[in-house]
């Protein structure tokens, strides 16, 4: 959902260890989820998304699970690596509109060697 | 994926100036982009919709003689900050849809604009 003037919730996790970031979204008529990373001073780079008709969907090392009773969106990072550290965001939107995203609070992700 | 660039990467113009950002789809035609700002530690804010060939749409209290935008080209969004103030001081990014791409969006590497 849209966030005003919030801070961003951190979460650290030793290198190796698996990664469990959430986002509450807020229109139960968004269809499209995607989950973003920002590196510091960057523009937000995709890393994975899902549609409404899916609860689930793996990548590359990342596995994003929807919950649409709940609207709740979880973005799930396996073996964590140093490289990882940064931003994380998920953004919804109504599909086949203008796609305008509507960003989370974000989740400012810390990996420890 | 496709390239979104933003020009430029950062900016220190004086209080009462104007600033403009450009934003240029490199490889596909955008009839659609968009101006976020970022403040320190928060999220992107959806500022409003750049639309080719005709006025933008603006968000719920974004001023849109303050933030004027130009859409005058399939490749080409401007952002112009107008009579800028400290407080207009953010990271601003755009983004944009490339058609093929169904609904994914391409961002820019985004503006840091500090007004001083």
């Amino acid at each position: 959902g849209e966030s005003v003037g919030l801070h961003l919730p951190t979460l650290s996790v030793q290198e190796g260890d698996n990664s469990i970031i959430n986002c509450a979204y807020s229109n139960s008529a968004s269809d499209y989820f995607i989950w973003y990373k920002q590196e510091s001073g960057k523009g937000p780079q995709f890393i994975i998304d899902i549609r409404s008709n899916m609860d689930k969907r793996q990548g590359q090392r990342v596995t994003v699970l929807l919950n649409k009773t709940v609207k709740h969106l979880s973005l799930q990072i396996a073996a964590t690596q140093p490289g990882d550290s940064a931003v994380y965001f998920c953004a919804e939107t109504i599909s086949g509109g203008y796609n305008k995203l509507i960003f989370g609070a974000g989740t400012r992700l810390a990996v420890h060697p | 994926g496709a390239v979104v660039s933003q020009h430029p990467s950062w900016v220190i113009c004086k209080s009462g100036t104007s600033v403009k950002i450009e934003c240029r789809s490199l490889d596909f035609q955008a009839t659609t982009m968009f101006w976020y700002r970022q403040f320190p530690k928060q999220s992107l804010m959806l500022m409003a919709t750049s639309n080719e060939g005709s006025k933008a749409t603006y968000e719920q209290g974004v001023e849109k003689d303050k933030f004027l935008i130009n859409h005058a080209s399939l490749t080409l969004s401007t952002l112009t900050v107008t009579s800028a103030h400290p407080e207009d001081s953010s990271f601003y990014i755009c983004s944009a849809n490339e058609p093929t791409a169904n609904t994914e969006a391409f961002f820019g590497q985004g503006t840091r604009l500090t007004v001083v």
